[in-house]
């Protein structure tokens, strides 16, 4: 079983503020862990993903994050908010629901708000 | 490379009709996936295929969904009589691979059920 809590479904930042998107983590199986961005009427593209390699992993458009396994934690961030950061973002799991093949678990989504 | 295509984009029914949902994957990618993206939520699979075989629909409600990839190319999902709660956006995705393997997803279909 598996499944991904993102804490604050809202989350606003100044223009150049520090982004910090919050997302937990459960599996009964080692993690390969993702976190998607959805800009308004399109579909997921991938920021960046997590699959055993190294623990600080950057993606794109200057995100990071960092998987901590005593946390169970894969937190997004970026340094510097930008206008164009404004979307959804969703952490994913990818594990086992049923069967042999893994799938992703999506959590609920932060809708990321950045103020001029 | 193209990237994942569906159709239609918008699609607005009455509740106990059926409507049908067409995705092409990118090329030589072998999985391919439904989602059901409800307003506010995650998206939540609906079904797997692996090349033309369903690896997975447990969560697929099947006494109005079905989905079909014939040909281990391109897919339809159809729901078959519509409810109001079958209102949500529904996402094709494809991938080379299972696991670790980046899904691309397509642009949605947007159905409103009345």
């Amino acid at each position: 079983a598996q499944s991904v809590t993102q804490l604050g479904s809202h989350v606003s930042v100044s223009e150049g503020a520090l982004v910090l998107l919050r997302c937990n983590y459960s599996s009964s199986v080692p993690p390969y862990l993702f976190w998607y961005v959805q800009y308004p009427n399109q579909g997921l593209q991938l920021l960046l993903k997590y699959t055993s390699a190294a623990t600080l992993v950057k993606g794109i458009n200057g995100f990071e994050a960092e998987f901590k396994k005593s946390e169970t934690s894969f937190h997004l961030t970026k340094p510097s908010a930008h206008m164009s950061d404004a979307a959804e973002y969703f952490c994913a799991v990818s594990g086992y629901l049923s069967g042999s093949a893994r799938q992703l678990t999506f959590g609920s989504g932060t809708q990321l708000t950045v103020l001029p | 490379e193209a990237g994942v295509a569906q159709s239609p984009r918008y699609k607005i029914i009455e509740k106990r009709q059926s409507v049908a949902f067409w995705c092409n994957p990118i090329s030589g990618h072998a999985t391919l996936y439904w989602y059901q993206q409800i307003l506010g939520q995650g998206p939540k699979l609906l079904i797997q295929f692996q090349n033309n075989g369903v690896v997975d629909d447990s969560q697929l409600p099947k006494d109005r969904f079905s989905a079909e990839r014939l040909k281990g190319v391109d897919s339809t999902l159809k729901i078959q009589p519509a409810k109001l709660e079958d209102s949500a956006v529904y996402l094709c995705a494809s991938s080379r691979g299972q696991g670790a393997h980046e899904q691309y997803f397509g642009p949605g279909t947007r159905l409103t059920v009345t």
